[in-house]
């Protein structure tokens, strides 16, 4: 299994720009997440899903939207990038919602 | 909604000495309870956790300590090495069925010194 999966690993974007992180996981899980981490600072949920076609907002969703069309993915969508957005993205997954977070490698973010 | 204070936000520890990770929340129905790692330039990895049904949980050098009366845990690292330096961060959750959302800390960067 590769686990959880994200690319890009790194992107530079200038303001007002958009951009659709990608993250995907072959565990069969239900719970997938999205998390921000800036500088020095923990982990904020953007998003979660519970479940193909079931998506609800997190701590900090402005800015961002998601959609759960299959089991697998669950990708973070940037419609108008603002520099306040400039951190790095963590997609996570668990098969139940109620144990342990499978975290991908992270996405590497600029917004210039 | 939860919030989770976490201190100290850095520790230095000579190796082979403990280290201690405190963290409070503030939502009294918050029942799971974990710790990840985090080293450089890495992802999050979980390392232990906790269900409010539990005072201690211990594997091997790591173990966590909570107090629900006074809504704070604990992580303790003893006889560190030099491989445990990373940042550490708590989390709560009210791990209700088909709802579980994590809120983290804001992490402690734990450095041992050789």
């Amino acid at each position: 299994n590769a686990g959880v999966t994200q690319t890009p690993k790194f992107r530079i974007l200038k303001i007002g720009q958009s951009m659709t992180l990608q993250c995907t996981q072959d565990m069969n899980h239900n719970y997938m997440y999205w998390y921000r981490q800036d500088p020095g600072m923990g982990l904020k949920l953007i998003y979660y899903s519970v479940g193909a076609g079931i998506t609800d907002k997190g701590e900090v969703p402005n800015g961002y939207n998601v959609s759960r069309s299959t089991t697998e993915d669950f990708p973070l969508r940037l419609e108008l990038a603002a520099p306040s957005q400039t951190s790095v993205y963590f997609c996570a997954s668990t098969p139940s919602g109620r144990g342990e977070q499978f975290f991908g490698p992270g996405t590497r973010l600029t917004v210039l | 909604g939860e919030n989770v204070e976490q201190h100290p936000s850095t520790l230095s520890v000579q190796e082979g000495d403990s280290a201690v990770i405190k963290c409070t929340y503030s939502d009294s129905a918050s029942n799971y309870f974990p710790w990840y790692k985090q080293e450089l330039g890495k992802r999050p990895q979980l390392i232990i956790d906790i269900r409010s049904n539990v005072g201690e949980k211990k594997d091997q050098r790591i173990a966590v300590t909570l107090n629900k009366t006074a809504k704070h845990f604990s992580l303790h690292i003893t006889e560190t090495q030099p491989e445990d330096s990373a940042v550490y961060f708590c989390a709560a959750s009210k791990a209700n069925f088909g709802n579980e959302k994590l809120t983290f800390g804001t992490g402690t960067r734990l450095t041992i010194i050789p």
